[in-house]
């Protein structure tokens, strides 16, 4: 089965270009995660999703960060203009959605875009 | 604040033996905690969930013990091998009992088996 797939793996681009980023959850999994991981700051959640509703943006930066679901087999997080701190790497995840009193739902993870703000 | 610690410095160990890596929290009160592991260039992987109310979970040669009153998780990795090196990363979950899988990461610890 294929796992969470994102796009570009690699980004590489000059500071006030806009960046976007993709991500295919796995199919049938109604709750998504965008995280940034750093070596100072480590894995950070920048936002999620449940039944493609954002629920907890608060993780956001700031407003040139900004993310979407169109449908429950895509996402977008774009970041408009980029600056080097946003230099990172950006990983999507995917998880069924849990219910009240339901076991925590472990994440599933795409291998990340590396983006790098020159 | 809400804070999770793991060690920072990696752990050496050679193989064959036991590797532990700790786990502590504070100011959290989680109903259930989760371990991952990431290889580079890769995403985290997920390895194990314990809830609270289980003192001890296994898996193959994994453990993992939770105890609520330290605020401490206990990973261990029996007979372990060079393949087993990696980071391996701590979750909670933020927020009790509500209908979420929002997690909070720790910074992770650096696994390396010598062969």
């Amino acid at each position: 089965d294929a796992g969470v797939i994102q796009s570009p793996r690699h980004e590489v681009t000059e500071m006030g270009q806009e960046v976007t980023l993709r991500c295919k959850p796995i199919s049938g999994h109604n709750s998504l995660f965008w995280y940034r991981q750093t070596m100072m700051r480590g894995l950070e959640l920048l936002i999620y999703f449940n039944n493609n509703v954002p629920i907890d943006d608060s993780g956001m930066p700031e407003d040139r960060f900004s993310a979407k679901m169109p449908n429950a087999s895509f996402s977008t997080l774009k970041i408009q203009p980029s600056e080097p701190r946003d230099s990172a790497v950006y990983f999507c995840a995917s998880s069924l959605a849990s219910n009240p009193g339901a076991v925590n739902q472990p994440q599933h993870f795409g291998d990340g875009t590396r983006l790098s703000i020159l | 604040s809400q804070k999770i610690e793991q060690n920072s410095e990696a752990l050496n160990i050679q193989e064959g033996k036991t590797a532990t890596l700790t786990c502590n929290y504070t100011n959290y009160s989680p109903a259930y905690l989760q371990w991952y592991r990431q290889d580079p260039g890769r995403g985290p992987v997920f390895l194990l969930l314990i809830r609270e109310n289980e003192k001890e979970k296994r898996k193959e040669r994994l453990k993992v013990t939770f105890d609520t009153t330290l605020k401490q998780s206990l990973f261990h990795i029996t007979a372990s091998q060079p393949a087993d090196s990696a980071t391996y990363l701590c979750a909670l979950v933020a927020g009790y009992g509500g209908a979420t899988n929002k997690l909070i990461f720790g910074t992770g610890t650096l696994l390396a088996v010598q062969p």
